[in-house]
């Protein structure tokens, strides 16, 4: 089992200002890794996949980076509607999710 | 543009099987990719149950591979999920979704709570 683990739990920013996320996989999963937004009540939304490309819709402020095993979700400046909680996903393997990390206004 | 949409029992007894549907829209699921479940327990994170392939092929969750089946009627264009003798450690919100081959799971049911209580 790959074992995907998210730093901070949750991350504390003020609107307008750049948050970055972390993912780190207990493997390497080259660059098959992507990224979730999730918001109360509502189903988990693609934003990243292949560790850097953007989903369809997806706003530019949101990129992704790394390769193997440590990942970075960033969002330029953060939007209102950018509050909720990020989740990374490996399927370089049997698909495993990292816990989550909530991003809460500062 | 392909809609997934659970449906099934909202509550479930202890030892008993847990059994839901994902109705798919927009895409027919005999023309290919795989399909599969999530669940996420109340205030935690996702867990990936399985997924399975339109011809029938599926793989599942080690944790899990013992009490899931997950089939597919490709007439109804529908996937199932069971999960038998499940606990309170299996009260979830259970998800349809599809994995796109090297681009994780996209799109997503709404999902359905199910709860498991006597």
């Amino acid at each position: 089992e790959i074992v995907m683990t998210q730093s901070p739990a949750t991350l504390s920013v003020s609107p307008g200002e750049r948050a970055t996320l972390s993912c780190r996989a207990s493997q390497s999963v080259s660059s098959n890794l992507a990224w979730y937004q999730q918001k109360p009540g509502q189903a988990p939304r693609l934003l990243i996949y292949g560790a850097s490309t953007r989903a369809t819709g997806i706003p530019a402020r949101f990129s992704g980076s790394g390769s193997g095993t440590e990942f970075t979700l960033t969002i330029s400046s953060l939007q209102s509607e950018d509050f909720a909680v990020y989740y990374c996903q490996q399927y370089n393997n049997w698909p495993s999710f990292g816990q989550g990390t909530k991003v809460e206004i500062k | 543009q392909v809609q997934l949409q659970e449906s099934g029992p909202g509550l479930v007894k202890p030892s008993e099987t847990l059994s839901l549907t994902c109705t798919v829209s927009g895409y027919s699921i005999s023309s290919g990719y795989y399909w599969g479940w999530i669940r996420q327990p109340p205030g935690k994170g996702l867990e990936w149950i399985g997924s399975i392939y339109h011809s029938g092929s599926t793989y599942y969750n080690p944790s899990l591979k013992s009490r899931v089946t997950i089939s597919v009627d490709t007439s109804k264009n529908q996937f199932s999920l069971k999960l038998s003798s499940v606990t309170a450690a299996d009260t979830a919100v259970y998800y349809c979704a599809r994995p796109v081959a090297a681009a994780g799971f996209d799109p997503w049911g709404q999902g359905t709570l199910v709860t498991v209580s006597s």
